[in-house]
This record gives structure tokens, C-alpha cells and sequence, in this order.
């Protein structure tokens, strides 16, 4: 079976760093995505990871251990503007045409 | 990165009317679509996955004579909420997949509305 686990809400402060968490639990593994999504938009690429290991872009950076079922979404440097809901998104068996199936979303509040 | 749009934006109906979504890539080929629905403060639960020139997949609890998906070409991808009622109303997100490459990108969303 499929199941994807993120907290439900965080909240933190402009300025700081925040790391989100997802945990996955999977029959097949082909990578694993982080969406940023804003109130009534549709969500926008963040990163993919597919081997172990840290990706950085900017002040996002996201990290994956495949042994462990485990992602993390680290924003640095947080803005205002970074409030939004944070989606984990994990690609099933290697096959050509396989959908993203979605963790239910990390909703993130900046504060000043 | 690749663009996806979608038309209309926002819909309002009637109940048992019919709805009509498009799906467009507009600067790629994209031989699978994917449709998503989102109700509010939840995440986006795959309906189906449409292959241009072929039947779509539904996923399990989504019926195919409401939801009717057709992908005529590389570049649009369309779905039909037939009978639309007051539960049909949700945030339809189509998404396509550039051939050869891992990311799926996904179109600015419709907002329906059934009376």
C-alpha cells in the first residue's frame, strides 16, 4: 500500500528556519517531490529527490533517506511570502506513465 | 519550466448540468495528463490518468460515466462532470508530465461550483 505522513501545521517565525517532515511507507520507490501550494492555486515545483541525500536550492533544500522512508523540506531565511501549504508527493513503481500520490499537506504560518 | 493552463478558472452551475474542464500544455508535449480534485484544507486526490489517444485510468471510487476524460491530442486533455451536484463542487487540478523527464507540472486549477 501507499501511505504519505507530514504534520498538518507549523508555524514559525520570519526570518528563521523550519524543517517540514514527510515519512512514506511504499511497495515501489521512484522519487520523491515537494510542492509549495498557496490558498486556492494550483501547487508549484519545490524539488525531487530520487537518490539519499541533501538537495539545496536557494533557501529551500530537501533531504531524502530511502532506508528510512523519510524526507525533509528545510526553509531558510523564512518570509512572509513562504506561508503557504507544503505538499510531499512520492512517485510509485518505475513505470512510465506512474502519478504523483500526495501526502494530505503541511500548511506553514510566517509570523513576525 | 513547462506551462499547463487550464479553462475556465471559475465555474458556476446548476445542479445536473454538465461542466467541461480543458487542459492544455502549452509549450510541450504531454503524452499523460493527470486530473486531480481537491476539497478544502485536504490534499489532491488522483482521479485519473489520461493517455492522449487512449481510454483514461480511473482510480478506485471515481466513477467514469460522471467523470468523462478524453485526451485528443499531445497538447489538451479534457474532463466532463456530467450531472453535476452540489458534492461535485471542489478544485480540479489537471497535471501533465513532460515525456522523458520526472517532474509533473500542474495547471492553475478550476473552481467548481454546483447550485
Amino acid at each position: 500500500g501507499q501511505n504519505i505522513d507530514q504534520p498538518t501545521e507549523m508555524t514559525a517565525t520570519e526570518g528563521a528556519i523550519v524543517q517540514i517532515n514527510c515519512t512514506y511507507q511504499t511497495s515501489g520507490f521512484n522519487g520523491l517531490f515537494w510542492y509549495q501550494q498557496h490558498a486556492g492555486e494550483a501547487p508549484t515545483f519545490l524539488s525531487y529527490n530520487v537518490l539519499d541525500g541533501l538537495e539545496e536550492k536557494g533557501r529551500f533544500s530537501s533531504f531524502l533517506s530511502r532506508s528510512k522512508g523519510y524526507s525533509y523540506l528545510l526553509l531558510k531565511e523564512l518570509q512572509m511570502k513562504d506561508s503557504a501549504s507544503y505538499l510531499c508527493a512520492v512517485r510509485f513503481p518505475n513505470s512510465g506513465n506512474t502519478p504523483l500520490v500526495f501526502g494530505k499537506g503541511t500548511r506553514l504560518s510566517v509570523i513576525a | 519550466g513547462a506551462v499547463v493552463s487550464q479553462h475556465p478558472s471559475r465555474v458556476i452551475c446548476k445542479s445536473g448540468t454538465s461542466v467541461k474542464i480543458e487542459c492544455r500544455s502549452l509549450d510541450f508535449q504531454a503524452t499523460t495528463m493527470f486530473w486531480y480534485r481537491q476539497f478544502p484544507k485536504q490534499s489532491l486526490m488522483l482521479m485519473a490518468t489520461s493517455n492522449e489517444g487512449s481510454k483514461a485510468t480511473y482510480e478506485q471510487g471515481v466513477e467514469k460515466d460522471k467523470f468523462l476524460i478524453n485526451h485528443a491530442s499531445l497538447t489538451l486533455s479534457t474532463l466532463t462532470v456530467t450531472s453535476a451536484h452540489p458534492e461535485d463542487s471542489s478544485f480540479y487540478i489537471c497535471s501533465a508530465r513532460v515525456a522523458g523527464k520526472e517532474t509533473q507540472y500542474f495547471g492553475p486549477g478550476t473552481r467548481l461550483l454546483v447550485l
